[in-house]
């Protein structure tokens, strides 16, 4: 059984490129999260899926991050003309149920992530 | 929105001693408490939860336990291992609004041989 896998690993940027991260959920998965991870940080909530559905995109810090999931399986996280402050670990998680349901304590299971360098 | 505060940022503990991790909550509505273990390199892995109707929950050597009165919970580890060694992040989840859990900035537990 596969986990949740993220790509690339590792990414280096020139400031203002633009960058596509890619997040493959466990099979039959309905929940997606993307979160940022800081270095020295918990990760924090970016953006949430369900199947297809973009629910919450509460969390993206500017309109330069754009995620889609378009099957409702894989998703890719996108960051346009990047920053310095863009730089961290961009994780990605999955999830069975429907995670938005109050009666929902579904685990999360997470990717390792994506490390983002912008130079 | 829910603020974890986590605590400490550094624990370094022998082999064979007890550790405990502290975090404390704002938002009274949250009901899920789940602690990750982050290995180096690896995403947060989920190692016990407990929900706001259990006051302790315990599997094998980690313990959690959950104070709703003063909105706080704990991570207890005993007969620590140097495998035990990870960075620890708590987190809460409220069930009104936002679904989404917030986590604590985690705790560098270091176990020395």
């Amino acid at each position: 059984g596969a986990g949740v896998s993220q790509s690339p690993r590792y990414k280096v940027a020139k400031r203002g490129q633009d960058v596509a991260l890619r997040c493959d959920p466990i099979s039959g998965h309905v929940s997606l999260f993307w979160y940022q991870q800081a270095l020295g940080q918990g990760p924090e909530f970016l953006t949430y899926f369900q199947n297809e559905a973009q629910l919450d995109k509460s969390g993206l810090p500017s309109d330069r991050f754009f995620a889609e999931r378009p099957e409702g399986s894989v998703s890719t996280l996108k960051i346009q003309r990047t920053q310095q402050e863009d730089s961290a670990v961009y994780l990605c998680a999955s999830s069975h149920r429907d995670s938005g349901s109050p009666r929902s304590y579904n685990e999360q299971f997470f990717g390792p992530g994506t490390r983002l360098t912008v130079l | 929105g829910e603020n974890v505060e986590q605590h400490p940022s550094t624990l370094s503990v022998q082999e064979g001693d007890s550790a405990v991790i502290k975090c404390t909550y704002s938002d009274s509505a949250s009901n899920y408490f789940p602690w990750y273990k982050q290995e180096l390199g690896k995403g947060p892995q989920l190692i016990i939860d407990i929900r706001s109707n259990v006051g302790e929950k315990k599997d094998q050597r980690i313990a959690v336990t959950l104070n709703k009165t003063a909105k706080h919970f704990s991570l207890h580890i005993t007969e620590t291992q140097p495998e035990d060694s990870a960075v620890y992040f708590c987190a809460a989840r409220a069930s009104g609004g936002s679904y989404i859990p917030t986590f604590g900035r985690g705790t560098s537990l270091i176990v020395h041989p």
